[in-house]
């Protein structure tokens, strides 16, 4: 069964502090598509970033940075020197090939605070 | 681009009201549309996925006919709530996507229901 567990459920931190955010994920699929989302207070989610499985290639975005480790099936995000415009739930998402529809699933989010 | 536009964006009506919730992708062609329910501080459960000029497919536990999507063509999605009761009263948000799961979900900023 495909699973995504965000173990964090809030984290606070101070302004320019960096920060982990951990995402494991459970699928049987050998190609699947792993996402990061914010969720601001506002209630939209913006799209952040997208890993294919068979691309482990780290990525960085300016403060953004995503560890992705096929070995231990996590999807980990690092924010750098944070700020309090960061203060959010992020998401980690997994879709695969199941069912043709690529839904996603969802880990329970972690909420971030910035505090200045 | 990928911008996607939900309205109304909050709706306070009487129990028995009949809302309906409109999903557009402005600048792109969504096939596949996805409408979730969001509870306070929980993550977000699918409710249904509806592909351009099909039937939606409902998530096990959700009423098809409480919850009315349609999906017309390829920038627009509609959620209609019938006969809303207090219970019903969330945050829905839908996400579009251009298909295919390396294409990641964009999302609306979501609608707030309440039901008097």
């Amino acid at each position: 069964a495909q699973k995504v567990t965000q173990a964090q459920t809030e984290i606070s931190v101070v302004e320019k502090e960096d920060v982990t955010l951990d995402c494991v994920y459970e699928t049987r699929d050998t190609t699947y598509y792993l996402f990061w989302y914010k969720q601001p207070p506002s209630g939209e989610l913006v799209f952040l970033i997208r890993r294919n499985s068979f691309d482990e290639q780290n990525e960085i975005s300016g403060r953004y940075s995503w560890n992705f480790q096929k070995s231990t099936s996590s999807f980990n995000f690092t924010i750098t020197a944070s700020q309090v415009v960061d203060s959010a739930v992020y998401f980690c998402a997994l879709s695969g090939g199941y069912s043709g529809t690529y839904k996603y699933i969802f880990g329970t989010g972690t909420r971030l605070k910035v505090l200045a | 681009g990928a911008v996607v536009s939900q309205h109304p964006s909050r709706v306070i009506c009487k129990s028995g009201t009949s809302v309906k919730i409109e999903c557009r992708s402005l600048d792109f062609q969504a096939t596949t549309m996805f409408w979730y329910r969001q509870f306070p501080k929980q993550s977000l459960m699918l409710m249904a996925t509806s592909n351009e000029g099909s039937k939606a497919t409902y998530e096990q536990g959700v009423e098809k006919d409480k919850f009315l999507i349609n999906h017309a063509s390829l920038t627009l999605s509609t959620l209609t709530v019938t006969s809303a009761h207090p219970e019903d009263s969330s945050f829905y948000i839908c996400s579009a996507s251009a298909g295919g799961g390396n294409q990641p979900q964009h999302f609306g900023d979501g609608t707030r229901l309440s039901i008097l």
